[in-house]
């Protein structure tokens, strides 16, 4: 049992360069979201899935798009890298929508725009 | 707006000293709370968590209090060891949305234990 899986570890784009950031669960659960850490910060909501075909906004939307075509992916793609989005970014998990049961997190990916 | 924060932005304590970690939450239909570990380079790792209808919850070396009338929560960490060394997080779910709940973080408490 994986759980929660990002990839890549680690990326390094160039300003306007595009790249999607890959996230899979195997733990059949519903509720699907991505965070953005920044230092000193804690994590804030960039964009959340209720479900496979269902996806909105959080905190921080702006510059990232997503999509849930399966249960299991959960990819975040930017579209236009700028060095703002320079940051640690975790795919969580959890079984209900409603965030009463614990997340799970990935390791993470830490991207650098330059 | 609603917010999770903490008092203190670093904790450092004595190996085998109990460990006290504060988080404060303005969001009064939050119902779940969660405190996250989170070691340098990994993910959030879960600790422990606590509902709204309880003010107590004990794990293994571990309490959560939760005080809804001052809408505070604490971590409480017995003889705290060199492996506890990480930030920690509280979260809350902010269930004012309509499209279910959504984990609202607090800004982290990085606790040292010096041997």
């Amino acid at each position: 049992n994986a759980g929660v899986t990002q990839t890549p570890k680690f990326q390094v784009l160039k300003t306007g360069q595009s790249m999607t950031l890959q996230c899979a669960q195997d733990m059949n659960h519903e509720y699907m979201s991505w965070y953005r850490q920044d230092p000193g910060m804690g994590l804030r909501l960039i964009h959340y899935s209720v479900g496979a075909g269902i996806t909105d906004q959080g905190e921080v939307p702006n510059g990232y798009n997503v999509s849930r075509s399966t249960t299991e992916d959960f990819p975040l793609r930017l579209l236009s890298a700028a060095p703002s989005q320079t940051s640690v970014y975790f795919c969580a998990s959890s079984y209900s929508g409603a965030m009463n049961t614990e997340a799970f997190f990935g390791q993470g990916t830490r991207l650098t725009v330059v | 707006g609603e917010s999770v924060g903490l008092h203190l932005p670093t904790l450092s304590v004595q190996e085998g000293d109990n460990s006290i970690i504060n988080c404060a939450y303005s969001n009064s239909a939050s119902d779940y709370f969660i405190w996250y570990k989170q070691e340098s380079g990994k993910g959030p790792q879960f600790i422990i968590d606590i509902r709204s209808n309880m003010d107590k919850r004990q794990g293994q070396r571990v309490t959560v209090l939760l005080n809804k009338t001052v809408k505070h929560l604490s971590l409480q960490i017995a003889a705290t060891q060199p492996g506890d060394s990480a930030v920690y997080f509280c979260a809350e779910n902010g269930l004012i949305y309509n499209q279910g709940g959504k984990l609202i973080f607090g800004q982290g408490t990085e606790l040292s234990v010096k041997p």
